[in-house]
């Protein structure tokens, strides 16, 4: 069965420091791979996406995630974090090959706290 | 970017009554349209996927006689919560999809008192 698991429901991070925020996923064969943030009662929107090629796929506001094949892992990083960027992050997948069945798999999110 | 509008952004009725959310894909056609729910703190829950021109297709436990989705037009999926009671009061938010990318809509906060 295909799954999603964010293993940190908290992540606390100093401002001006990296952040991670971990994201590791089940699925049979090759992932599309998103992340999507949400500010408190707004919808989400969309960060990046990995398809295919580079391993490495930047998005928006300085986002970055890499997909680790071997790991199962698309962790999402920042260099340097904003006081605006604490919010809930949400890591989602699918199935390259699902055919009638492209719904997305979510995780549980994970709420980052960007400290001052 | 693909941009999602939902109306209304709140909404409060009382119990037995219904309430209708609108979701429209402002600057692209889409013939798939999602609706989901979420509780506070919560991850998304899939209620169901609207097919424009088709009948929705349900998740698991989802009543579809108690929550009517309509994809009349390749820009407009509605979704209908039939008498309505407090325990359906949450966050109701639609997604279009474009390409292998989902956008979400800004969300309607339903409370029925």
């Amino acid at each position: 069965a295909q799954s999603v698991a964010q293993p940190e429901d908290q992540v606390n991070v100093a401002e001006g420091n990296p952040l991670t925020v971990k994201c590791t996923y089940s699925v049979s064969g090759n992932p599309y791979l998103f992340w999507y943030v949400q500010y408190p009662n707004r919808g989400l929107q969309f960060l990046l996406k990995y398809i295919t090629g580079d391993n490495l796929v930047k998005g928006s506001y300085g986002f970055e995630a890499e997909f680790n094949k071997s790991q199962t892992s698309f962790h999402l990083k920042k260099p340097s974090a904003l006081v605006s960027d604490s919010a809930l992050y949400f890591c989602a997948v699918r199935a390259r090959n699902a055919g009638n069945n492209r719904k997305l798999i979510w995780g549980l999110g994970t709420s980052l706290a960007v400290n001052p | 970017g693909a941009v999602v509008s939902q109306h209304p952004s709140r909404v409060i009725c009382k119990s037995g009554t219904s309430v209708k959310i609108e979701c429209r894909s402002l600057d692209f056609q889409a013939t798939t349209m999602f609706w989901y729910r979420q509780f506070p703190k919560k991850s998304l829950m899939l209620m169901a996927t609207s097919n424009e021109g088709s009948k929705a297709t349900y998740e698991q436990g989802v009543e579809k006689d108690k929550f009517l989705i309509n994809h009349a037009s390749l820009t407009l999926s509605t979704l209908t919560v039939t008498s309505a009671h407090p325990e359906d009061s949450s966050f109701y938010i639609c997604s279009a999809r474009v390409a292998d990318t989902q956008y979400f809509g800004p969300g309607t906060r339903l409370t029925v008192l």
